[in-house]
């Protein structure tokens, strides 16, 4: 199965270590996008990413986010200096240009 | 960030009835209009992705159309079974700037037996 694959599927993390979540895309796919999922909420729109560009980054935070996506290998979101209120879980998804999304099974970080 | 907006938040419904939900959505520069299943403990699942205006599209029981004028589109489940209890999910995708995906805050629905 070919599918989009994430991991860790949950990680715990100390405030202030850095988190880093990792999605590897459904084969054939070039553009990946990083939601978060907050308690009672839907799904936030953080980062849109094709192979070495970043798209779109409106929907994440200025400081401590970070994702990449590149040439080879996984697509990365990293969170530094994580804090509380970065507890959620993060899904990330894969399409073809403009297509449907095919979703990855999260990580749920958890910040002590 | 676009605001995609879903009604209602949750609803129950009984058994074998039919039941509807919203999408509302930018009118302007639309480029495609999605639906989503999420179950509990699993990820979201593609419906229907919808690009023209008057589109209908149906998957078994369930239905959705589009109307891209006033920005909405509805989904229709007819006779619920238990296992479409899940949160639909629906997502505007515009024709400027990224082209980016945005989705609502689902509507969560519960079938009683």
């Amino acid at each position: 199965n070919a599918g989009v694959m994430q991991n860790p599927r949950h990680l715990v993390r100390r405030r202030g270590q850095e988190a880093r979540l990792r999605c590897s895309p459904m084969k054939g796919h070039s553009h990946v996008y990083w939601y978060r999922q907050l308690p009672e909420e839907g799904l936030k729109f953080m980062v849109y990413l094709q192979k070495e560009n970043i798209i779109d980054e409106s929907g994440m935070p200025k400081e401590r986010f970070s994702a990449e996506f590149p040439k080879e290998g996984p697509s990365i979101l990293r969170i530094q200096q994580v804090v509380r209120g970065d507890s959620a879980a993060y899904f990330c998804a894969s399409s073809e240009l403009f297509g449907k999304l095919f979703f990855g099974s999260g990580t749920q970080l958890s910040v002590l | 960030i676009l605001n995609v907006e879903q009604s209602p938040q949750s609803l129950h419904v009984q058994e074998g009835d039919s039941t509807n939900f919203t999408c509302s959505f930018p009118s302007s520069n639309f480029y495609a209009l999605h639906w989503y299943r999420w179950e509990t403990a699993k990820s979201p699942e593609a419906l229907f992705v919808m690009t023209l205006n008057g589109d209908e599209k149906k998957k078994g029981r369930i239905s959705a159309t589009l109307n891209t004028k006033e920005g909405y589109s509805y989904l229709y489940i007819k006779g619920s079974q238990p296992e479409d209890s899940a949160t639909y999910l629906c997502a505007f995708r515009g024709q400027t700037g990224a082209n980016n995906l945005f989705f609502g805050t689902g509507t969560r629905l519960t079938v009683i037996p």
